[in-house]
């Protein structure tokens, strides 16, 4: 099946510095990726979607200047947390769709835990 | 909204017994439902799934039944193994064809199969 690698798996940051996390799509050109948080003993909550070469769609709730999503690439999507704070610290996952099911399905990467402290 | 709703875990079961995990959900019109697995360090990856009422998805011995009139899909296997050991989300989309649709996730339910 179609493979979505996110990397980093996890990583620890200082308050107030800003982390990047990426999705590629190993095997299939992604025209849409998903971004999903989830807290601690809390659904999988989706923040945004971007679609290749366009801005992201954030949900209602979701800083976008602090989320930035970037996907520049049919390959590669990469989320940005600006200025990280304790309370971002969660496991965010990303998905993506595109050629390898004609768009009728998305595949996930494995997620990234950031620890801020 | 849409909403899932799903079994608490975590859960601890023994090699061949029965699993039953638990999941409702609530939304507006005719919603596609999934099960999805995430086994340590993968990403999560569809299990089954079903796009109308009374349809069943199954897959590697897992079943769930698409219930509209108690707006279930509960998953459930007649003999666990260890190699079950994972999480499970159950999920609802509004489409079935959700590649360029949202999910809607439960919170998960940790599943551990001793020997």
């Amino acid at each position: 099946g179609a493979v979505v690698s996110q990397h980093p798996s996890w990583v620890i940051c200082k308050s107030g510095t800003s982390v990047k996390i990426e999705c590629r799509s190993l095997d299939f050109q992604a025209t849409t990726m998903f971004w999903y948080r989830q807290f601690p003993k809390q659904s999988l909550m989706l923040m945004a979607t971007s679609n290749e070469g366009s801005k992201a769609t954030y949900e209602q709730g979701v800083e976008k200047d602090k989320f930035l999503i970037n996907h520049a690439s049919l390959t590669l999507s990469t989320l940005t947390v600006t200025s990280a704070h304790p309370e971002d610290s969660s496991f965010y996952i990303c998905s993506a769709s595109g050629t390898a099911t004609m768009n009728t399905e998305a595949f996930f990467g494995q997620g990234t835990r950031l620890t801020v402290v | 909204g849409n909403s899932v709703t799903q079994m608490e875990g975590p859960v601890t079961l023994s090699e061949e017994a029965f699993l039953t995990i638990n999941c409702t959900y609530t939304a507006t019109g005719y919603p596609s439902l999934f099960w999805y697995v995430q086994y340590p360090g993968e990403g999560l990856q569809l299990l089954l799934k079903a796009t109308k009422a009374d349809d069943k998805g199954s897959n590697k011995g897992f079943e769930a039944t698409y219930r509209k009139e108690t707006t279930s899909f509960h998953l459930e296997k007649g003999s666990v193994q260890v190699s079950d050991s994972a999480v499970y989300f159950c999920a609802l989309s509004a489409s079935p064809n959700f590649g360029n649709e949202k999910l809607t996730f439960g919170t998960g339910t940790r599943l551990t199969i001793i020997p």
